[in-house]
């Protein structure tokens, strides 16, 4: 495998249900991300981990709930969602974040739908 | 509150027909701007950061400039293959934001 990875590449779920995305980078980086990508709307970015530490929270509701057991995989979990989080959920990965964000490689997202 | 508006919301041009997509901005102090490209059903492939104005990069045909308040991705000689969804995406001492894109179809 190489770059960053994603599974499941498609979910769909009840509002009920839990669920939970992994991602798997293989670049040797130290800083993950997790974005929000819905239609017509500028992509948002959710969290920020650095070294395995959570860095950002940008808002998230409580019922996405990220974890980073080390600083290849980052995992989303999800539970009792709405039908707004219906979307594309991204994970990036870069060399740390330091003074700035610098380039970042996107996996391939995870299409989400929440019936 | 910072902001990154871009425009045009979709461009459709011939092939060879040189072109200009706008990234406007507002922020409270830039530390980088970047700009993406994105082709259906795949995540965002990084181009280039730009980090003070006056600043440009090129690869290929794209190439990147940078004022203090708006950058310019500019498409010389585009080919089909060129079509994709332009992202620009700002930081300052805030989050990151990124813009709305724009989606550009290059026909030959």
């Amino acid at each position: 495998e190489t770059g960053v990875t994603q599974t499941p590449r498609h979910l769909v779920m009840g509002m009920t249900n839990k669920k939970s995305l992994k991602c798997e980078q293989h670049l040797g980086h130290n800083a993950m991300y997790w974005y929000k990508q819905s239609a017509k709307k500028p992509l948002e970015l959710m969290f920020v981990y650095n070294f395995k530490e959570q860095t950002e929270n940008n808002s998230v509701p409580s019922r996405f709930s990220p974890e980073c057991p080390n600083s290849s995989h980052l995992f989303l979990h999800l539970h009792t969602l709405q039908p707004e989080d219906s979307a594309l959920y991204l994970c990036a990965s870069s060399p740390a974040t330091s003074v700035s964000y610098n380039e970042q490689f996107f996996g391939p997202g995870t299409r989400l739908t929440v019936l | 509150e910072d902001q990154v508006t871009q425009s045009p919301e979709a461009l459709r041009l011939q092939e060879g027909e040189s072109s200009s997509l706008n990234c406007s901005y507002t922020v409270s102090g830039l530390r980088g701007l970047f700009w993406y490209r994105q082709d259906p059903g795949k995540g965002p492939e990084f181009l280039f950061t730009l980090y003070s104005a006056g600043e440009e990069k090129e690869k290929e045909r794209l190439k990147a400039t940078l004022t203090k308040k708006e950058s310019f991705l500019h498409i010389t000689a585009p080919k089909p293959e060129d079509s994709a969804t332009y992202l620009c995406a700002v930081q300052g001492w805030g989050k990151l934001q990124f813009g709305a894109g724009t989606q550009v179809v290059v026909t030959p």
